[in-house]
């Protein structure tokens, strides 16, 4: 199956920093999604963006599918930024989601 | 905006007693998915659900575990005989249609410990 891999696997910055998540598929996809995990583990949809760039107030994010990979920005961190942040991609003929293994961020005061 | 609905939040089981968790679609969805996280690891895919059918299901997906949507509405996973291991946070997932260009919606999770 494919192959999802996340960069860096963590991640601690300074409130106010800028930072960039990198997502690698292994092969070509129809569908991905970037979702933040909070501390009490909810996954929350931040972008559906099979190709392209999409920007939402201080995140944004961008795939090319060509290259296999994809990027999510974060501007200006907040403490509330903190949590793990997952990729995931439909490849091939299926419909589910595979998941990558997540970057886990921390911002700090 | 319409979300996915999951009961109960936290479910707490003795080994070896079955497990009901509830799913509430989004209303006009066809396709219905549970996922597990373990504590600590990344989102797997457990089973895939369109038609009144299971569509696709993983490894993880054996005869312990059964899917049913019982009336328009529910989407429920059953674990007959849970074990230690089946401690995890259970999540449902619906989407509108078949078609690459449509995303997965996620439930809040069900967190189930098996004591």
């Amino acid at each position: 199956g494919i192959q999802v891999e996340q960069s860096p696997p963590d991640l601690i910055l300074q409130e106010g920093a800028n930072s960039t998540l990198r997502c690698n598929f292994s092969d070509s996809v129809n569908n991905l999604q970037w979702f933040h995990q909070n501390p009490w583990g909810q996954l929350i949809n931040l972008f559906y963006i099979p190709s392209g760039t999409k920007q939402n107030g201080r995140l944004s994010a961008t795939t090319v599918a060509t290259e296999r990979y994809s990027l999510l920005y974060i501007s200006s961190s907040q403490t509330t930024d903190s949590g793990v942040y997952f990729c995931a991609v439909v490849s091939g003929g299926g419909n589910k989601l595979t998941f990558g293994t997540g970057t886990q961020l921390k911002v700090e005061l | 905006e319409p979300e996915v609905t999951q009961t109960p939040s936290h479910q707490v089981t003795q080994m070896g007693q079955e497990v009901i968790l509830r799913c509430v679609p989004i209303s006009n969805h066809l396709y219905f998915y549970w996922y597990r996280q373990i504590l600590g690891q990344k989102v797997e895919f457990l089973v895939s659900f369109y038609n009144n059918e299971i569509s696709e299901k993983s490894e993880i997906f054996d005869d312990q575990f059964s899917v049913e949507r019982p009336d328009g509405s529910n989407f429920t996973l059953k674990i007959r005989s849970t074990k230690l291991e089946d401690s995890a946070m259970y999540f449902c997932a619906s989407r509108s249609r078949s078609s690459y260009n449509s995303p997965l919606h996620f439930g809040n999770g069900t967190r189930l410990t098996v004591t």
